[in-house]
């Protein structure tokens, strides 16, 4: 298993403004992924983040909006930039044990994100 | 493509009620099948899963059967608690990939 953390857990934001959420991993792990639940919604994933290249963006999302960085095996940051009120959304980070279908993702809380 | 469908909520029981929370899905090969747990102000959380056709995962006294034959992976729980009030999503991931599909998740609210 593996227990994530991330920071902030919410947040109020004002439109055109920046938020970058970082996600903490107590263990080493190849895959992170970025998913985005809009109020009422489902899990929509926005990327999948690996250790030493670029992002992998899902349709609908883009590098400009949402910019990731994965400086290790334990760490990625998200940045929700130049937001608008349609951003308001909780995000969460998860990870991946391995390419194995088997193996469940695990999630992080969760940063709940309110665009003004 | 790939996709889960679940019952619409919101869900109320009573406390000590039976639980049947629908969930079909349309994939391709034979795809792993979870269910997660959302609780209020929290991320979410594996309840259990199922990796073949007539698996049966269980947790908390919750369980749902692989059923292959009507692409089915029905959640169920015999008696429900106040403490089970959440939002519960039911998801698929294919052999070889990474990416889950979710379903709209169900809010279920059990009430003393």
């Amino acid at each position: 298993s593996a227990v994530i953390s991330q920071k902030p857990s919410r947040d109020i934001c004002q439109r055109g403004t920046s938020l970058t959420i970082q996600c903490q991993v107590d263990s080493q792990v190849t895959m992170m992924f970025w998913y985005r639940q809009q109020p009422g919604q489902s899990l929509t994933l926005i990327a999948t983040a690996n250790q030493g290249s670029e992002a992998t963006y899902e349709s609908g999302f883009v590098i400009d909006k949402f910019p990731i960085s994965r400086p290790n095996l334990t760490f990625s940051t998200l940045t929700v930039s130049n937001m608008s009120p349609e951003d308001s959304s909780i995000y969460l980070c998860s990870v991946d044990a391995g390419l194995d279908s088997r193996n469940e993702q695990f999630f992080g809380p969760g940063t709940r994100l309110t665009v003004l | 493509g790939n996709s889960v469908t679940q019952m619409e909520g919101p869900v109320t029981l009573s406390e000590e009620a039976f639980l049947t929370i629908n969930c079909t899905y349309t994939a391709t090969g034979y795809p792993s099948l979870f269910w997660y747990v959302q609780y209020p102000g929290e991320g979410l959380q594996l309840l259990l899963k199922a990796t073949k056709a007539d698996d049966k995962g269980s947790n908390k006294g919750f369980e749902a059967t692989y059923r292959k034959e009507t692409t089915s992976f029905h959640l169920e729980k015999g008696s429900v608690q106040v403490s089970d009030s959440a939002v519960y999503f039911c998801a698929l991931r294919s052999p070889g990939t990474y990416k889950y599909i979710f379903g709209t998740g169900t809010r279920l609210k059990v009430l003393a």
